[in-house]
């Protein structure tokens, strides 16, 4: 099975921190994903990446910044926390049309 | 761009009733179709898609029809189980290139014992 897995299930930061996101997947995908999941809203695309050190922005990038160093790593940065990115974010990888989600990152910034 | 609607926001049904969770979507070129399920705490899964050469799939209690024409796609769940409560997203996208899906906002299927 492919397992797509994020480094925290829950985190606290307080306004104004550098925060960093990982997202590891094991199964050689090429495209990666950030989404941010809000009540009401659904799933928003904030960056993508088709291949190593390869990003484009997605629906809602103001705020954020991505890196990939490594085809299984994707990382997602808050360049300075705000309270309005409280929120899940979710990171996906695929092969094909076919995406496989992690199990989220609850971040709350106080 | 790909627009995706999904209704209705939340559904709620007995045990063994039938539910039905409806899209549509804006573009003409998009040709594949998932639909995933989001369990409390967890990630969302894919639970069954079709493509647009096809007009219906079904596995098990669940099947997915889509009408190319009126741009429309729609989860069936039939026999509903308590352990069917989550919340679904539909989602469109191209069948070529980077693959970037679109989802629907969701639905809160909640299934009463």
């Amino acid at each position: 099975d492919v397992k797509v897995t994020q480094s925290s299930r829950y985190l606290v930061k307080r306004t104004g921190e550098k925060v960093f996101l990982e997202c590891v997947q094991d199964m050689d995908h090429e495209n990666m994903f950030w989404y941010r999941q809000d009540p009401g809203l659904g799933l928003r695309l904030i960056y993508f990446s088709y291949d190593v050190k390869m990003k484009e922005k997605g629906d809602i990038p103001e705020g954020y910044s991505v890196s990939r160093e490594k085809k299984e790593r994707f990382s997602l940065i808050l360049e300075s926390a705000s309270t309005n990115q409280t929120s899940m974010y979710l990171c996906a990888s695929s092969h094909g049309p076919k995406a496989f989600f992690g199990q989220g990152t609850r971040l709350t910034v106080v | 761009g790909e627009n995706v609607e999904q209704h209705p926001s939340t559904l709620s049904v007995q045990e063994g009733d039938s539910a039905v969770i409806k899209c549509t979507y804006s573009d003409s070129a998009s040709n594949y179709f998932p639909w995933y399920k989001q369990e409390l705490g967890k990630g969302p899964q894919l639970i069954i898609d079709i493509r647009s050469n096809v007009g219906e799939k079904k596995d098990q209690r669940i099947a997915v029809t889509l009408n190319k024409t009126a741009k429309h796609f729609s989860l069936h769940i039939t026999e509903t189980q308590p352990e069917d409560s989550a919340v679904y997203f539909c989602a469109a996208s191209i069948d070529e290139g980077s693959y970037i899906p679109t989802f629907g906002r969701g639905t809160s299927l909640i299934v009463h014992p």
